[in-house]
Parts: structure tokens; sequence; C-alpha cells
């Protein structure tokens, strides 16, 4: 298995609700990654998790917040966005939190539309 | 980090191989060339990856210049799935965590 798997798909959400990504896999990797991308435009790094710690905050709003509550699985919980956050959020994984001679894979994305 | 530049985009025919250039002339001595490439409506998916050889699997070739300054993804037998944007990263020094996405190539193919 070499899926990283992101649910839901797509998300519409108002800007005073609260929802949360989520994104699962079951390759042992113990490093996993948040990205957003907007449209027509290259992945941004948000944050890592290496060995379900926080090691990397890109200086991301608050109105985000990452949890790893074990190797396998990420979340991505949402409060109080802006039109502007909508985008595509991306999340992947690796076996190590050291990128350099290794591969992530990343999962398919959640489409997040906040109105 | 280090930066890659990349042309905006290519254009090539079904069946034909494809040379997406990549110039990285402040590479340091311990960056990995990597590449990823992103199909419409999909994450990322690596491609290939090397230090200073050139490296081959069943995806691609990617061929490193001598004073590492500049890399080439060689797709040998262009398919219409193969039309994507295509990222050359620079993996940063030993225990970097992070993969910078630069603008990368869009590659369209003709059939």
């Amino acid at each position: 298995d070499t899926e990283v798997t992101q649910t839901p798909k797509h998300l519409v959400m108002g800007m005073t609700n609260k929802k949360s990504l989520k994104c699962e896999q079951h390759m042992g990797h113990r490093a996993m990654y948040w990205y957003k991308q907007k449209a027509k435009k290259p992945p941004e790094l948000m944050f890592v998790y290496s060995y379900e710690k926080l090691s990397i905050n890109e200086s991301v709003p608050s109105r985000f917040s990452p949890e790893c509550p074990n190797s396998s699985l990420l979340n991505l919980h949402l409060h109080a966005l802006q039109p502007e956050d909508s985008a595509l959020y991306l999340c992947a994984s690796s076996q190590e939190g050291r990128l350099t001679n290794t591969e992530a894979f990343f999962g398919q994305g959640t489409r997040l539309t906040v109105v | 980090d280090a930066k890659t530049t990349q042309p905006n985009s290519m254009e090539s025919n079904e069946e034909e191989p494809v040379h997406l250039p990549c110039n990285h002339s402040t590479i340091s001595g311990t960056d990995y060339i990597h590449w990823y490439r992103q199909l419409p409506s999909q994450g990322p998916e690596y491609v290939i990856h090397g230090l200073t050889s050139n490296v081959n699997n069943r995806m691609a070739s990617l061929a490193i210049a001598e004073d590492r300054k500049s890399s080439t993804l060689i797709l040998h037998r262009a398919t219409l799935r193969d039309a994507a944007v295509y990222y050359c990263i620079l993996s940063g020094s030993w225990g970097a965590q992070k993969l910078v996405f630069g603008q990368g190539t869009r590659l369209t193919i003709n059939p």
C-alpha cells in the first residue's frame, strides 16, 4: 500500500464553521506534511510533523491547527477561515523527516471552498 | 533554499522523447536534485532524484551536468498521460525536512 488517503475530497465551509481535514498513510512513514496549493500555483509548505512532533510551522495563521494523533494519521483543524483560504490542501508523507535522499508520497488533496 | 529555474511551458508530440531542463546554479554539494510532477486534479507524484550521476528508473532518466549547475529530466517516449506540471526541486542540506516547489514547467503532449 503506497497510498496517502485524504478525506474529504471536497469541502465547502462557512467562515464561522469549524471543520477538519484528515490524512492517513499505512506505509510506516514517520514524517507527514501539509501543503496548500492555490490555483495555477505550486504547492506551499504549511507544516511538517516528524515522529509525531511538529517540527516545522511555516508561519501559518492560527486558524489552521495541525494535529498528529499517531504516526499514521494527520489532521488539519480549520476555524474561522477566510475566502482567500480556499485552495487545494495536500498531505504528504515520507519515510523519515529528511527529504534529502528519499521521496515523498502525496495524497490527492482536499479542495476547500470557504464561503 | 537554493533556487531552480525552469521554462514555464513546453510542448511535445506523443511517442517522442522530451527533455525538460532545470538550472540550479547555486546548488550546494549536498543538494539532491528531485523531480516531481503533478497531473491535472491530482497531488504531486515523485518521478526521480539524483546527486551526481545520471539516474534511470521506469518513469524517466535524470541527466546531471558535470558541474551540477543544471539537470535534464528525460521522458523517453511521451504519452498523453505525461501531460503535467514538472517540478525540479533541490533537497537542501542533509537533514532538510521540506520540499520547496518552484513554478515548474507545464508540459503539453500533442497526439
